[in-house]
């Protein structure tokens, strides 16, 4: 497996409260990605990155922010966590010539 | 914009019995790619096919690329009990690149002993 971790990998918040996951890479490869898991949806493309500090938005990234201040690390950010935010986060991350990607162990994010 | 279809959704097998499962495009693809997640884990790269009609194969698994590139396959001979979990295809995202992937719904394979 790429050497990408994903933390918390468990979390249970309530609503209204502030989250932030975070993805660390050891592969240096320039595109990142999260991405949100639901049942029947399959994996939902919530925000990339290309670059440092170059981020956008992907199919559903009403609620989320993200932020990438170094090659490494990309963080995803839910301001303030709502019920339909109860899923499981994915990220994952792709060399620059290919689509290929390779997936973290995900975080499952409870909110309550 | 962009969707990517997978049928079936669901599929209970024998053990030993063969398992399909197809993707649909709605537009041409310069590539597909199919990802596997075991319960509980993460995708998992499984191949990607370019060509045009490509097959390729990976012991008990054949890949097909359709002669429009909109479409694909998934066959697995003879399931085993370790075949279980959601397969996905994925092909790349229109407009702009950077590497996105459009993914299917997944098809969700049991494998009964």
């Amino acid at each position: 497996d790429a050497g990408i971790t994903q933390s918390p990998r468990h979390k249970v918040t309530e609503t209204g409260t502030p989250v932030t996951l975070r993805c660390h890479q050891t592969e240096n490869h320039r595109y990142m990605y999260w991405y949100r898991q639901d049942p029947g949806h399959g994996l939902r493309l919530i925000h990339y990155s290309y670059g440092v500090k170059d981020t956008d938005k992907g199919e559903v990234s009403d609620g989320y922010s993200v932020s990438r201040s170094k090659t490494e690390d990309f963080l995803l950010t839910l301001e303030s966590a709502t019920s339909s935010q109860t899923s499981v986060y994915f990220c994952a991350i792709s060399g620059a010539g290919g689509y290929t990607q390779y997936f973290g162990p995900g975080t499952r994010l409870t909110v309550l | 914009g962009q969707q990517v279809m997978q049928i079936p959704q669901y599929q209970h097998v024998q053990e030993g019995e063969d398992f399909t499962t197809y993707c649909n495009s709605s537009t041409t693809l310069s590539n597909i790619q199919w990802y596997k997640q075991r319960p509980g884990g993460h995708p998992v790269f499984l191949i990607q096919l370019v060509k045009s009609g490509e097959v390729k194969k990976q012991k008990r698994l054949t890949f097909q690329f359709g002669e429009a590139k909109k479409n694909s396959s998934l066959h697995i001979t003879a399931t085993q009990t370790t075949d279980v979990g959601t397969y996905f295809c994925a092909g790349p995202a229109g407009g702009t690149s950077y590497g996105k992937l459009t993914f299917g719904q997944g098809t969700i394979l049991t494998v009964h002993p």
